[in-house]
C-alpha cells in the first residue's frame, strides 16, 4: 500500500478555509485517495473519495493534480465542529472484495474561535 | 445511512479476563473488520474476516484474540485474557466488497476497553 504523508497538525479560525495536502509518492494505477475525519472517541468517518482532477460534495473538495502524487483536501468556511484528526489514504480502487485500510498519523485540524 | 453498531460503548474488566467485544455490520456487506487505537495513538488494523474465515491478521492479533460470526447479524472479538496493554478503543468495520471504499467501507463508533 501508498504511503502518506501529511502535517501532524493545523490550526485555522472560523470561517477560514482549510486546505490539508496529502503526499503519496508511490501511488499506484488502480489507487483511490480516500479521506476520513476522527472525532476524539468516534470511528474514523468517510469524507470524500477520488481518482483524479476534483472532487466535491456537500462537506469538502478533494484536488488531485495530474500526476496523483499528492491531493488537497479543502474544508471551506471551517467551524468549530470541524476540529478532528483528518486523514489521508491511498487503498485499491476496482480491484473489489477484500481491502485492508491503512491509516498514518493523520493531521489534527484545532479550529480556534 | 446505515450504520455499523457495536456494543458495549465501554467494557472495563480485569487484568486476566475474557472480553467479547460485540459488532453489528450493515446488512449487505461481505467483508468485516476490527482496528484499535490506543489513546493518543493512530488507528491500527487487527483482523480482516470473510466467508466465515480469517483473511488477513496484523502482529498484534495473536492467539489472545478471535473472531467469529455466530449467527448471520453479529461479529465478535474475544481477548481470552486481557492485560494492561490491551485497553484502548476497538473499531469494527465492514465493507460491501465492491472495490472502492466509497461509502463501502464503514465504522462503528468503538468501544472503549479499559484493563484495571
Amino acid at each position: 500500500l501508498a504511503k502518506t504523508t501529511q502535517p501532524i497538525s493545523m490550526d485555522s479560525y472560523e470561517g477560514q478555509e482549510v486546505n490539508i495536502t496529502c503526499s503519496h509518492n508511490n501511488i499506484a494505477t488502480n489507487d483511490y485517495i480516500t479521506w476520513y475525519q476522527q472525532f476524539p472517541s468516534q470511528g474514523p468517518r468517510f469524507i470524500i473519495q477520488g481518482y483524479k482532477t476534483k472532487v466535491t460534495n456537500e462537506v469538502a473538495s478533494l484536488f488531485i493534480p495530474a500526476d496523483r502524487k499528492s491531493s488537497t483536501l479543502s474544508l471551506p468556511r471551517v467551524s468549530l465542529s470541524d476540529t478532528a484528526v483528518y486523514y489521508c489514504l491511498v487503498a485499491f480502487g476496482d480491484s473489489g472484495g477484500y481491502q485492508k485500510v491503512t491509516f498514518g498519523t493523520g493531521t489534527k485540524l484545532q479550529v480556534i474561535p | 445511512e446505515p450504520e455499523v453498531t457495536q456494543t458495549p460503548s465501554h467494557q472495563v474488566t480485569q487484568m486476566g479476563q475474557e472480553v467479547i467485544l460485540r459488532c453489528v455490520p450493515i446488512s449487505n456487506h461481505l467483508y468485516f473488520y476490527w482496528y484499535r487505537q490506543i489513546l493518543g495513538q493512530k488507528v491500527e488494523f487487527l483482523v480482516s474476516f470473510y466467508n466465515n474465515e480469517i483473511s488477513e491478521k496484523s502482529e498484534i492479533f495473536d492467539d489472545q484474540f478471535s473472531v467469529e460470526r455466530p449467527d448471520g447479524s453479529n461479529f465478535t472479538l474475544k481477548i481470552r485474557s486481557t492485560k494492561l496493554e490491551d485497553s484502548a478503543m476497538y473499531f469494527c468495520a465492514s465493507s460491501d466488497g465492491t472495490g472502492t471504499v466509497n461509502y463501502g467501507y464503514t465504522f462503528g463508533s468503538g468501544t472503549r476497553l479499559t484493563v484495571v
